[in-house]
């Protein structure tokens, strides 16, 4: 059962335009999102994240905006470079009951950045 | 470098062997994890250790897998008999506060033949 789902699993833009990636979660507990850029060969990077009591977080070119009631987030980047072609995770979490908050990813997107 | 350090890197192996792998978190960082990641999925969550004690672990750490955090520093994940379904990226993280972003690793290949 996918707790986190991004239905996309890559997504061309043109260098300069927006990327607009999607994740959908279906656990109602989950209080923290996160989004994680990975290169082949390298582990996750942090990108940036979002408390549920918020709806948007900006940080330079990478917003996400949070929709609580459509269990709905997204990642905007703008503009888009080429260094920006990486799979990106969606990632949630909660309070596991063992005090783990454990992250639970998406399937990921791959983002290509055509120059 | 301060970051998240697993070795080794690559790992190849026959069926049946044992191997094992080694994580050294960011220094003040108490709570370590270990994941698993295969060909188009996710991380997906193994075991969670908050200084030496074992707090929770998923139901994909079959008895074949075994996690240790002896000294509440580095923490080492044996495979024992392996199978070629254990193929994957075992990636490491830490962090030092209770929820927030991971920290990972570079993540440890393995590949069994």
């Amino acid at each position: 059962d996918q707790q986190v789902k991004q239905n996309s699993p890559s997504l061309s833009v043109q260098e300069g335009r927006i990327s607009i990636l999607n994740c959908d979660y279906t656990n109602s507990m989950f209080d923290y999102f996160l989004w994680y850029k990975k290169y082949p060969a390298e582990g996750p990077t942090f990108l940036i994240s979002i408390s549920s009591i918020k709806d948007k977080n900006e940080d330079g070119r990478f917003t996400v905006f949070l929709n609580k009631s459509a269990k709905h987030l997204s990642l905007h980047i703008v503009p888009s470079q080429p260094g920006d072609s990486a799979v990106y995770f969606c990632a949630a979490s909660a309070n596991s009951g063992a005090g783990s908050y454990q992250l639970t990813f998406g399937k990921g997107t791959k983002l290509s950045v055509i120059p | 470098d301060t970051g998240v350090s697993q070795d080794p890197r690559h790992k190849i192996t026959k069926r049946g062997q044992n191997v094992t792998f080694r994580c050294d978190p960011i220094s003040e960082h108490n709570r370590l994890y270990w994941y698993r990641q295969t060909l188009g999925q996710g991380p997906e969550f193994l075991t969670y250790f908050q200084n030496e004690a074992q707090l929770e672990k998923s139901r994909l750490l079959s008895d074949r897998f075994s996690a240790e955090r002896p000294k509440g520093s580095f923490s080492t994940l044996e495979i024992q008999r392996t199978e070629q379904g254990d193929s994957a990226m075992y990636l490491c993280a830490s962090r030092l506060h209770e929820a927030g972003e991971l920290f990972f690793g570079e993540g440890s290949r393995l590949t069994v033949l």
